[in-house]
């Protein structure tokens, strides 16, 4: 099976711009989970889709938003982007997401914000 | 709330030594456990989870943990360093009957030498 697949791999913008990234989940997961990595914060948790339903959001501000589409795949949009939006962006996927399930994780978006 | 900590930020051994990778946790329900490794410009890739069967769990790479309640531990081993297992490692804990989204630990990040 082909893995959780994440584009684009870089990007760079400017503050007060918008960006969208997308992500593919392996296939036959339904559950898609986006995340945050940075070095002073760690992994911090954005929000989950399950079913093309938002089921789970961490504490992040209404600029980041995200959907999911029938077929599963997801996009995760930042609006209005700041410099501390500059970050790796995970993206991960679970087959029906239960508290075992293992978190397949994308390579990642890497967000430069100038 | 769960919540998890990793001991230690960096963690330095000789090729051939032993590795102990730190992790605590705190929950108020029997929690499942889980161990990932990130490598450069890789998402995270799961190394072993407990999911309440046997407390000892082996993973890939000679990597393995063990499950105690006492201690709310779960630490992360391996009897012989190699250099390829220079990564970021990351604890990270769910709860039965929680949210399905796993909390993840700060990361330790295990440095290798010849």
């Amino acid at each position: 099976k082909a893995g959780v697949t994440q584009t684009p791999r870089y990007l760079i913008k400017t503050r007060g711009q918008q960006v969208t990234l997308s992500c593919s989940p392996i296939s036959g997961h339904r559950s898609v989970s986006w995340y945050q990595q940075t070095p002073g914060q760690g992994l911090q948790f954005l929000f989950e889709y399950f079913s093309e339903t938002q089921r789970n959001k961490g504490n992040f501000p209404g600029r980041f938003s995200g959907r999911q589409f029938s077929n599963s795949r997801s996009e995760m949009n930042v609006s209005t982007l700041e410099l501390g939006d500059s970050a790796l962006y995970l993206c991960a996927s679970s087959p029906v997401a239960s508290e075992t399930d293992t978190q397949y994780f994308g390579p990642g978006t890497r967000l430069t914000v100038l | 709330a769960q919540s998890v900590t990793q001991l230690g930020s960096h963690v330095s051994v000789s090729e051939g030594a032993l590795v102990l990778l730190r992790c605590n946790y705190s929950s108020s329900v029997p929690p499942y456990l889980f161990w990932y490794v990130q490598y450069p410009n890789q998402g995270l890739q799961l190394l072993l989870k407990y999911t309440s069967a046997a407390t000892l769990v082996k993973g890939i790479n000679g990597f393995e943990a063990e499950f105690k309640k006492s201690e709310t531990s779960f630490h992360l081993t391996k009897p012989s360093a190699h250099m390829s297992d220079a990564a970021e490692y990351f604890c990270a804990v769910s709860d039965q009957g929680g949210s399905y989204i796993p909390t993840f630990g700060r990361g330790t990040s295990l440095i290798v030498h010849p």
